[in-house]
């Protein structure tokens, strides 16, 4: 069974191009998450999805930063225009609802990005 | 927002050792989650809590769920190189978000 697909796994762009973010999460599953990880501030949620419905965007740092979920199985983060500060590992993640005996979520491999 | 406070933030271990860490909480949790994360890899499951009190064994990993709601510790029986990596808890609570901790970062003494 496949699990959560990200791309790019790396990424280097220049100060203030736009970049995107690409998620398949596992099929059936109705939440997908997306993470920043970084050495300072460790995982944070920026946002998640139920049903392909953002439910909080609260952890979403500023307007440069956006997600979409047109379909239960395809999601996107996108960074426009992109920030040295952004730079960060991605993940995304996915799962049934957490609670019930037996469901957690899983993580990507991550997208590694690096603005310079 | 809520906040855990996962320790130690390192250790060091030598093969054979038994090591533990722990997380805390000020709110409670109605799901822990115990995750080991490798160099350029995602966060990878080991154990799952549902129910206060519970205690969790995979393999050489035991991971309890605090009776208070609020704590879970995570211990690692007869350690082996391959054990090195970063480790983190995950509080559930309402809504299908996960809170995690720091992380533990388990080193091989040199």
């Amino acid at each position: 069974d496949a699990g959560v697909i990200q791309s790019p796994r790396h990424e280097v762009t220049e100060m203030g191009q736009e970049v995107t973010l690409r998620c398949k999460p596992i099929s059936g599953h109705d939440y997908l998450f997306w993470y920043r990880q970084t050495m300072m501030r460790g995982l944070e949620l920026l946002i998640y999805f139920n049903n392909n419905v953002p439910i909080d965007d609260s952890g979403m740092p500023e307007d440069r930063f956006s997600a979409k979920m047109p379909n239960a199985s395809f999601s996107t983060l996108k960074i426009q225009p992109s920030e040295p500060r952004d730079s960060a590992v991605y993940f995304c993640a996915s799962s049934f609802r957490i609670g019930v005996v037996g469901n957690t979520i899983y993580f990507g491999e991550g997208s590694w990005l690096t603005v310079v | 927002g809520q906040q855990l406070n996962q320790s130690p933030q390192s250790m060091f271990i030598q093969e054979g050792e038994d090591v533990s860490m722990n997380c805390t909480s000020s709110s409670i949790f109605n799901t822990w989650l115990w995750y080991k994360q490798d160099p350029g890899e995602g966060p990878v499951l080991l154990i799952a809590l549902y129910k206060a009190g519970e205690l969790t064994s995979n393999g050489r990993l035991t991971a309890q769920f605090g009776i208070t709601r609020k704590d879970s510790f995570l211990n690692i029986s007869a350690s082996i190189p391959s054990d090195v990596g970063i480790y983190f808890c995950a509080g559930g609570a309402a809504g299908n978000k996960l809170t995690f901790g720091g992380g533990t970062r388990v080193l091989v003494k040199p």
